[in-house]
């Protein structure tokens, strides 16, 4: 079965400072992942996606992601966190065959806070 | 583009009680998701559809919940008899289709059962 891992509940960082969210999966085969932010009161909104080439995906708001294959990893940076920033970040990993039940799955979301 | 719209926004029921949501989902996407979020865990798939048929359900409890989509567009999920474990934020979402496409979601249906 698949999965998704956000091993931080929560991260703080100064408004400017670097930002990461880190993401481990789990899947049979080629993953096809994505990053969501959720803020208060509303849906999720997508990010960026990684589906193949490129292993650093850029995407909205100056977010971008490194996908790792060795260490199934695909955590979330920002060179410069601003203090709307602050929201509930979502991973989520999907597989790339084409079979019966293959669904999204997200991990339990990282909120992030950046401290003016 | 109008995005994926849901309602009601909020709903209070009884334990016992029905309770029935709708989704209209971004018009083309033939993709369509309910997801059901309990507060402080990531979203899980209930259901999808691709057009009016399912794809999976497998994590839809069938015995309480049931959704449809008739003609390939709106959706309704129902919950009857509503359980306390039941509330819940449910989202629904659609995509094209394809298992590469990011999903569009809703603001969400807040679902408290007392």
């Amino acid at each position: 079965a698949q999965s998704v891992a956000q091993p931080e509940d929560q991260v703080n960082v100064a408004e400017g400072n670097p930002l990461t969210v880190k993401c481990t999966y789990s899947v049979s085969g080629n993953p096809y992942l994505f990053w969501y932010v959720q803020y208060p009161n509303r849906g999720l909104q997508f990010l960026l996606k990684y589906i193949t080439g490129d292993n650093l995906v850029k995407g909205s708001y100056g977010f971008e992601a490194e996908f790792n294959k060795s260490q199934t990893s695909f955590h979330l940076k920002k060179p410069s966190a601003l203090v709307s920033d602050s929201a509930l970040y979502f991973c989520a990993v999907r597989a790339s065959i084409k079979a019966a039940g293959n669904k999204l799955t997200f991990g339990g979301g990282t909120r992030v806070l950046v401290k003016p | 583009e109008a995005g994926v719209a849901q309602s009601p926004r909020y709903k209070i029921i009884e334990k016992r009680q029905s309770v029935a949501f709708w989704c209209n989902p971004i018009s083309g996407h033939a993709t369509l998701y309910w997801y059901q979020q309990i507060l402080g865990q990531g979203p899980k798939l209930l259901i999808q559809f691709q057009n009016n048929g399912v794809v999976d359900d497998s994590q839809l409890p069938k015995d309480r919940f049931s959704a449809e989509r008739l003609k390939g567009v709106d959706s309704t999920l129902k919950i009857q008899p509503a359980k306390l474990e039941d509330s819940a934020v449910y989202l629904c979402a659609s995509s094209l289709a394809g298992g590469d496409a990011e999903q569009y979601f809703g603001p969400g249906t807040r679902l408290t059962v007392t």
